[in-house]
């Protein structure tokens, strides 16, 4: 059972937009920032988005993250095929005193 | 240009013990927490451990809390995750991963990950 909750699966066509939440509580996504990772198979996790809104360069600016409360976002527009991987979120959480991953959302584009 | 190579992994029985290693190049590796991340197979990343850049502070995740010490040596630039009595629900590939600061913060993320080190707990 993972701190923060994904929807297990998402999907789209090319050119949709996606958005992937994250649902957490008052200790990790209420208090502090989150960050997005992607995962394409076989490969290490890659930071996608942190400090809740923020790209590292490299990454497209179809993706942007956004928070709300105890929850968060991960927004894809102009969906392409290479947007293809599982994607999770984290944040610190400050019971567990490190940082906690949500259980991955696979993202399909059909 | 950042890299993170870990090794040590492999096939260990229930009840024994491991030790990792993870080296670091590319950056100024103590000016940077370091952290040991899991993967279980077909799971979500786990975070398992993490010290800070001068090892003055460390945070185990509670699942291996007693069990795992980690420790870095600044002066060849190594990351190390001793494993004692190991578990089936230890089975895992392990990452190495770099932070963004020096000290434990709320705002930490995992910049940069090795390629990461299979790890399987099995009689």
């Amino acid at each position: 059972q993972s701190v923060l909750t994904q929807p297990p699966s998402a999907s789209g066509t090319p050119g949709q937009r996606v958005t992937i939440s994250c649902s957490g509580s008052s200790s990790n996504i209420g208090s502090n920032s989150v960050n997005w990772y992607q995962q394409l198979p076989g490969t290490a996790p890659k930071v996608f988005i942190y400090n809740n809104d923020q790209r590292p360069s490299g990454v497209p600016d179809r993706f942007s993250g956004s928070k709300s409360g105890t929850s968060a976002s991960l927004a894809i527009s102009g969906l392409q095929s290479e947007d293809e991987a599982d994607y999770y979120c984290a944040a610190w959480d400050d019971s567990l005193n490190g940082p906690a991953f949500g259980g991955g959302t696979k993202l399909t584009v059909l | 240009e950042v890299q993170l190579v870990e090794s040590g992994g492999g096939l260990v029985q229930p009840g024994r013990s491991l030790r990792l290693s993870c080296a670091a190049s590319g950056f100024t590796f103590d000016d940077y927490v370091m952290h040991w991340v899991r993967q279980a197979p077909g799971k979500g990343p786990e975070w398992v451990s993490g010290v800070s850049w001068n090892s003055g502070s460390i945070g185990y995740a509670d699942s291996v809390k007693g069990r795992f010490t980690i420790s870095r040596d600044n002066a060849k630039n190594f990351l190390y995750l001793q494993m004692n009595s190991l578990r089936a629900e230890d089975t895992a590939l392990y990452y190495c991963a770099k932070d963004q600061y020096s000290v434990f913060h709320s705002g930490s993320y995992f910049g940069y990950w090795g390629q990461g080190t299979l790890v399987t707990v099995s009689s």
